[in-house]
């Protein structure tokens, strides 16, 4: 099975700028890794922010974009907001259609 | 209003089993491939299972490969998920979801494999 990498921690600056990334150990994810990102808060059932890679649900602010960068996956967060601080998790498919979760991205807005 | 709604979790032995199940109502349940995902204590979320819309087609991860099984009813837009030879680290929130173009997901439900 294989493993999807993400950044333990992170830390950024309100209204500063962060990318998270998402790695696989079969090599370079592509958009037919389907990549997804999701938020979730302490105590609650995450939400899914990006799916498809880059597309949005109407409830993601802004802010958040998803692309593909030297590789990986990436969740780019433009303008922090404190109500950002959070973990993330990317999930990726796979050709057998199973889907493994990244260890998840702990943020910090400070 | 969309919901999905887990239940059937609970404290069981290990070697035990259990059957989840997930109520959706407010959307065309039958339209959807449906996910369960869980979340131990403490930890990061694990992609468990995945079935297809018409119930044909099921995978698994390889930590439960050969001890879960998951279901669907469409007619009740049930899903299931037994749970066989259940061991400690199976000890999860156990969450239903869509993981689609449409995002839903359960609140989830506590699964405690202990002696």
């Amino acid at each position: 099975q294989a493993v999807v990498t993400q950044e333990p921690s992170l830390t950024v600056s309100p209204g500063g700028t962060v990318t998270l990334t998402c790695g696989s150990s079969t090599g370079a994810v592509t958009s037919g890794h389907y990549p997804y990102w999701l938020q979730q808060r302490p105590g609650q059932a995450p939400r899914t922010l990006i799916y498809d890679t880059s597309n949005k649900y109407s409830w993601t602010p802004a802010r958040f974009s998803g692309s593909l960068l030297g590789g990986k996956a990436a969740l780019t967060l433009s303008g922090a907001q404190p109500e950002d601080e959070a973990e993330y998790y990317c999930l990726l498919s796979y050709s057998d259609t199973r889907r493994v979760f990244g260890g998840g991205t702990k943020l910090t807005v400070l | 209003e969309v919901q999905l709604v887990e239940s059937g979790g609970g404290l069981v032995q290990p070697g035990g089993s259990l059957r989840l199940s997930c109520a959706a109502s407010g959307f065309t349940f039958s339209n959807y491939w449906m996910h369960w995902v869980r979340q131990a204590p403490g930890k990061g979320l694990v992609w468990v299972s995945r079935i297809n819309i018409d119930g044909s087609g099921t995978i698994y991860a390889d930590s439960v490969q050969g001890r879960f099984s998951i279901s669907r009813d469409n007619a009740k837009s049930t899903l299931f998920l037994h749970m066989n030879s259940l061991r400690v680290e199976d000890t999860a929130v156990y969450y239903c979801a869509t993981l689609a173009s449409i995002d839903y997901w359960g609140q989830g439900i506590v699964v405690t494999v202990s002696s």
